[in-house]
């Protein structure tokens, strides 16, 4: 089972900060989060991960907090292309599985 | 980032009939191949961990004699569908991942439209 929650849909205007949250509170002190992300009828795409630090990269900021219960995925400046829906993962311990929640289905508007 | 592609991207056979699905990743060697479906407006679900040299792990309740995977190099990982029913229809993505020090980085392919008629 996968162990994180999100919201099932969220809105943003073009331009304006994308904040994604997600819970997990059940993670394992060596367990990384992962972000992904998959357009329609495409495989997912690599956001960023962390496992304790905030971290950015040239897609997105990833906030995680101090307790690493939960984090938030940040784009700064969404446009349209970023409609998506979006996944928080935490990786499996001592495997390479990846489990998908349900996801985050952001639909960025004008 | 690194590629996997997959082959076909869609595909439409006959009910009865085995369908065959390869994952490749172009520009690196993969520790570990996956194999997951999904269903419209559905999360992906893994069905089964494929190593290179040694049998397919599978999820529970996925039948592996309907879902056959080989994994005959660290660059390349097959998934049969034999015997393909309409109930077979779905989208099929694999991904490939690189094991690191500190983490692992999977990509996933473009997926495969499976219909069956």
């Amino acid at each position: 089972d996968a162990k994180t929650t999100q919201p099932p849909s969220m809105d943003c205007a073009e331009g304006r900060a994308a904040n994604l949250p997600c819970n997990h509170s059940t993670i394992s002190g060596n367990e990384y989060v992962y972000w992904y992300r998959q357009i329609h009828s495409q495989g997912p795409q690599y956001i960023i991960h962390g496992l304790k630090n905030n971290e950015t990269n040239e897609m997105a900021s990833l906030i995680i907090t101090e307790d690493r219960k939960s984090s938030t995925l940040i784009l700064p400046h969404a446009t349209l292309r970023d409609t998506a829906v979006y996944y928080c993962i935490v990786r499996v311990v001592d495997t390479d599985k990846l489990i998908f929640g349900t996801g985050t289905r952001l639909q960025v508007f004008p | 980032g690194a590629v996997v592609s997959q082959h076909p991207s869609w595909v439409i056979c006959k009910s009865g009939t085995s369908v065959k699905i390869e994952c490749r990743s172009l520009d690196f060697q993969a520790t570990t191949m996956f194999w997951y479906r999904q269903f419209p407006k559905k999360s992906l679900m893994l069905m089964a961990t494929s190593n290179e040299g040694s049998k397919a792990t599978y999820e529970q309740g996925v039948e592996k004699d309907k879902f056959l995977i080989n994994h005959a190099s660290l660059t390349l990982s097959t998934l049969t569908v034999t015997s393909a029913h309409p109930e077979d229809s779905s989208f099929y993505i694999c991904s490939a991942s690189i094991r690191r020090p500190m983490n692992t980085e999977a990509f996933f392919g473009q997926g495969t439209r499976l219909t069956v008629v």
